[in-house]
């Protein structure tokens, strides 16, 4: 039973680039979150998806957006690189949209801003 | 805007010991969850604390929930070195699965 999948595992990008992040959710699960850890602190919420829609937002700037496909997996795009934008990116999936779901976590994509 | 802290940050602990990590969160939530993390590695469920004077345990970990004080604790019993991670709490205020983390808890358990 696959987890939670995320590509790449790694790269490397310039200030003022853009990025893509993909995201596979574990099976059966319908709802994809994503988070941002900067080294050393905990994950931040960034949008959640479900229904391919965006559900909730935290307290990111528009040059982070997302999408959602038919089949629940999720893209995670950054506009516009910072150095600030450097981390570790996370995928986390769980069932439904509502109540206390606990969340599945992938093993995250490494964002270097050069 | 909801806050979680936890402490203390860092803690080194003989195996064999005893202690306890605390989350502090500001705003009412009866949702809380522990996680663990290993280094390069993602984040791994350990607890889910969904009352007041909720209590979870397994193997040598022990959370607890206490909403009225806006506390969670996370006690290690007879520490062993595979015990050595990144804990975090996280908290949950949104009608689902927004989490709002801490700062995490860095345990090094030495031999």
């Amino acid at each position: 039973d696959a987890g939670v999948t995320q590509s790449p595992t790694h790269l490397i990008k310039t200030r003022g680039q853009q990025v893509t992040l993909r995201c596979s959710p574990k099976s059966g699960h319908d709802t994809v979150s994503w988070y941002q850890q900067a080294l050393g602190q905990g994950p931040q919420f960034i949008f959640q998806y479900y229904e391919e829609e965006e559900r909730q937002r935290g307290n990111f700037p528009d040059r982070f957006s997302g999408h959602q496909f038919p089949n629940y997996s999720s893209e995670l795009n950054v506009n516009a690189l910072l150095l600030g934008d450097s981390a570790l990116y996370l995928c986390a999936s769980s069932f439904g949209f509502s109540g206390a779901n606990v969340l599945t976590f992938g093993a995250g994509s490494r964002l270097t801003v050069l | 805007e909801l806050k979680v802290e936890q402490n203390p940050l860092f803690l080194s602990m003989q195996e064999g010991k005893n202690y306890t990590i605390y989350c502090n969160y500001s705003t009412t939530s009866d949702r809380l969850y522990w996680y663990r993390q290993d280094p390069g590695k993602s984040l791994e469920s350990l607890f889910v604390l969904l009352s007041n004077g909720a209590v979870k345990q397994e193997g040598r970990l022990m959370a607890s929930l206490d909403t009225k004080a806006r506390l969670s604790t996370l006690h290690i019993t007879a520490a062993v070195h595979d015990l050595s991670a990144t804990y975090f709490c996280a908290v949950d205020m949104s009608t689902a699965s927004k989490l709002t983390f801490g700062t995490g808890t860095r345990l090094q358990v030495t031999l």
